[in-house]
C-alpha cells in the first residue's frame, strides 16, 4: 500500500492564481480531511469528507474548495491563491475501529504564495 | 469549543536525560480522544498513541509512557533516557465522535531537541 499520497511536494504560486492539490489513499478508508500547518499553531483543519459524495468544513475553510467524488480522491482548490494561503498542507484518510478514529497522514505539499 | 495547549514550545536536553511534554486539553464532552504525533526534521507526522477519555490507564512502549489524568484534563508524554532520534516537533490533539471523529484539533507544538 502506499498510504497517502499528496502531489505536488512543492508548488510556487502568484497571488490569484488558483491550483488544485491532490490527495488519494489506497486504503478504502471512508474519511479524509485537509489541514495547513503554519508555524507555532499546528495543524488546523479546512475541510474534511466522511464519505463520497459528502464534504464539510473545519476550523479554516475560507478561499479553499474541496469534493469528493470517489473514496481513494480527496482534491483541495484553491480558487484565487493569496500570501495567507502560504503554508504546509497535509491530506489524512482515516477509518473507525470500535469507535476509535485514527488519522493516516499523507506527506504535505509545501504551497508558497508571491 | 475545544482547545488543546501545550504550554512548552521548545525543550532542550542532553542525551539520556528523561523528558516529559506537557498537554492540557478542553472540551465539554464526555466521550473525546487524545492523540500524540511526532513530526521530525524530515516533515511527515507519525502516530504515537491514540487514548479514549473512559480509559485512564497509563500506557508505556519501550522509552515512552504516557499519563492521562481526566481530573486536571492533562495527557502527558515522557520519553525515558531520551535519544538523538527523538528530536522532534510533538503535537498533542483532541477529538469528538461527532462528524465522525473528523473534527481534530491540534496543539500548537513543542520542539524538542537532544542534544549529543
Amino acid at each position: 500500500n502506499a498510504g497517502v499520497t499528496q502531489t505536488p511536494k512543492f508548488q510556487v504560486l502568484k497571488t490569484g492564481q488558483s491550483m488544485t492539490l491532490q490527495c488519494a489513499q489506497d486504503m478504502n478508508h471512508e474519511y479524509m480531511s485537509w489541514y495547513r500547518q503554519d508555524p507555532g499553531m499546528g495543524l488546523r483543519l479546512i475541510h474534511y469528507s466522511v464519505g463520497a459524495g459528502i464534504t464539510d468544513q473545519g476550523e479554516v475553510p475560507n478561499g479553499y474548495n474541496v469534493s469528493r467524488s470517489t473514496t481513494e480522491d480527496f482534491p483541495l482548490r484553491l480558487l484565487s491563491a493569496a500570501p495567507s494561503q502560504t503554508s504546509v498542507y497535509f491530506c489524512a484518510s482515516s477509518y473507525e475501529a470500535g469507535g476509535n478514529y485514527e488519522q493516516y497522514f499523507g506527506p504535505g505539499t509545501r504551497l508558497t504564495v508571491t | 469549543a475545544q482547545k488543546v495547549t501545550q504550554a512548552q514550545t521548545e525543550i532542550s536536553v542532553v542525551e539520556k536525560e528523561d523528558v516529559t511534554l506537557d498537554c492540557v486539553y478542553e472540551t465539554r464532552d464526555t466521550t473525546y480522544y487524545l492523540f500524540w504525533y511526532k513530526q521530525p526534521p524530515s516533515g511527515e507526522l507519525v502516530f504515537l498513541i491514540r487514548r479514549n477519555s473512559f480509559d485512564e490507564q497509563n500506557e508505556i512502549s519501550g522509552r515512552y509512557s504516557w499519563n492521562f489524568q481526566k481530573s486536571t484534563s492533562s495527557f502527558n508524554f515522557t520519553i525515558t533516557a531520551s535519544q538523538v532520534v527523538d528530536s522532534a516537533v510533538y503535537f498533542c490533539a483532541l477529538s469528538d465522535p461527532d462528524n465522525y471523529g473528523q473534527n481534530f484539533v491540534f496543539g500548537p507544538g513543542t520542539r524538542l531537541s537532544v542534544l549529543p
